[in-house]
């Protein structure tokens, strides 16, 4: 069964620090990884994507990678801003194997950036 | 402008009075899903479509039912609520193409049961 874990569950940080935030997976076999962000009582945006055949993705400061191999992959934030305040949840979905086309989710890890 | 509409965002019930929460996407997809998040668990799946007129359990689906009459719709049902089933619920849809493109989520919708 595939398991997603994030760690950390929290972080905090001042301002401008750059970070990155880890997601592990137990099955390789996936179709894709996805980063989400999430406000809290509010719905899920969409950050990133990587295919599983794809190393790594960017979108202005956000930098997501992927090793299937290792079952791991890491979003990098840059030069981190208040607004950036949020969790962050990691996100694949099920492998060919198996039925069903759910993502299985972590349980996130959630950010706090000071000014 | 491309989304998941679910409807109402809020919604306070009591117990055993049958609701409907809806679910709408303007995007074409052939997969819905409906997902709830509850606090230390995460989001968890209930139910999923993968087209028309087939709906299949998810991982937590004791309590719901779901239909999918047309390809934009996608609405859950709890015929009889109970307080457990207070959570924070999200609709979902992704192209067949699964590999290729991600899922895009509703707002969400806050049930409490009382």
């Amino acid at each position: 069964k595939q398991e997603v874990t994030q760690i950390p569950a929290a972080l905090s940080v001042p301002e401008g620090e750059n970070l990155v935030l880890n997601c592990s997976f137990t099955d390789s076999a996936i179709y894709n990884l996805q980063w989400f962000r999430q406000d809290p009582g509010k719905g899920l945006t969409s950050l990133l994507l990587i295919q599983s055949s794809q190393r790594e993705q960017t979108s202005g400061r956000l930098n997501a990678s992927l090793d299937k191999s290792s079952g791991r992959s890491t979003l990098y934030i840059a030069a981190s801003q208040p607004g950036d305040s949020a969790t962050y949840l990691c996100a694949v979905s099920r492998g060919a194997d198996q039925a069903g086309t759910a993502l299985i989710f972590g349980k996130g890890t959630t950010l706090s950036v000071s000014s | 402008e491309a989304q998941v509409t679910q409807n109402p965002r809020y919604l306070i019930t009591v117990t055993g009075k049958k609701l409907t929460v809806t679910c709408s996407q303007n995007m074409n997809h052939e997969y819905m899903s409906w997902y709830r998040q509850d606090p230390g668990l995460g989001l968890r799946q209930i139910y999923y479509s993968m087209n028309v007129e087939v709906t299949d359990k998810g991982d937590v689906p004791e309590g719901y039912k779901v239909s999918r009459k047309e390809k934009r719709n996608f609405p859950l049902i709890l015929e009889s609520p109970s307080p457990n089933q207070t959570s924070l619920y999200f609709c979902a849809s992704s192209p067949r193409d699964r590999t290729n493109y991600g899922y895009t989520f509703g707002s969400g919708t806050r049930l409490t049961v009382v």
